[in-house]
């Protein structure tokens, strides 16, 4: 099956900074989002993009699918964005989950 | 976000019970999925739906039943569990591949 690399693993930034997350995967997919996980376990869908460049905010996701990567930037961060940060790709609705990147930020 | 709700939020149960989760989407979609999420693993997907019809089964023990009445509901029967099977269990729906989460269900095994 596909393999989803998230990176880094846990990252703690001062309020304010910006920060790069990664994910790499194993093989072409045409199904690929990024959500954030709050402290309460609930999952909230960021960007839908399997290819190019979106920008929501704050936030903006590139996805090189020939290279099999794709990039979150947080910009500005607050410490409200902390939490973890998963991608998930896949085939159609057969979607596999990075172990994600912990992300937290202080005041 | 409204859009999925799941009952109940949080769940004990011994090994011997029976219990069952129940996920409600109200957004429309055609296509509903059960995840666990154990500690220090990656979601895994256990079941997908589309149109009321099984698509995937990811090799999950058969103590756990999925049932799909219709496409707005899905339910995850539970029966004879293991500790090991403590975790949050999370509903999501779909339309052209972008997923919603529902809460998730806290699930612990005693």
């Amino acid at each position: 099956g596909i393999q989803v690399e998230q990176s880094p693993p846990d990252l703690i930034l001062q309020e304010g900074a910006n920060s790069t997350l990664r994910c790499n995967f194993s093989d072409s997919v045409n199904n690929l989002q990024w959500f954030h996980q709050n402290p309460w376990g609930q999952l909230i869908n960021l960007f839908y993009i399997p290819s190019g460049t979106k920008q929501n905010g704050r936030l903006s996701a590139t996805t090189v699918a020939t290279e099999r990567y794709s990039l979150l930037y947080i910009s500005s961060s607050q410490t409200t964005d902390s939490g973890v940060y998963f991608c998930a790709v896949g085939l159609g609705n057969d979607m596999r989950f990075g172990a994600g990147t912990r992300l937290t930020v202080k005041p | 976000e409204t859009g999925v709700t799941q009952t109940p939020r949080h769940l004990v149960m011994g090994m011997t019970n029976k219990k069952s989760l129940k996920c409600e989407q109200h957004l429309g979609h055609n296509a509903m999925y059960w995840y666990k999420q154990s500690a220090k693993k990656p979601l895994e997907l256990m079941f997908v739906y589309n149109f009321k019809e099984q698509t995937e089964n990811n090799s999950v023990p058969s103590r756990f039943s999925p049932e799909c009445p219709n496409s707005s509901h899905l339910f995850l029967h539970l029966h004879t569990l293991q500790p090991e099977d403590s975790a949050l269990y999370l509903c999501a729906s779909s339309q052209r591949g972008v997923q919603y989460f529902g809460p998730g269900t806290r699930l612990t095994v005693t």
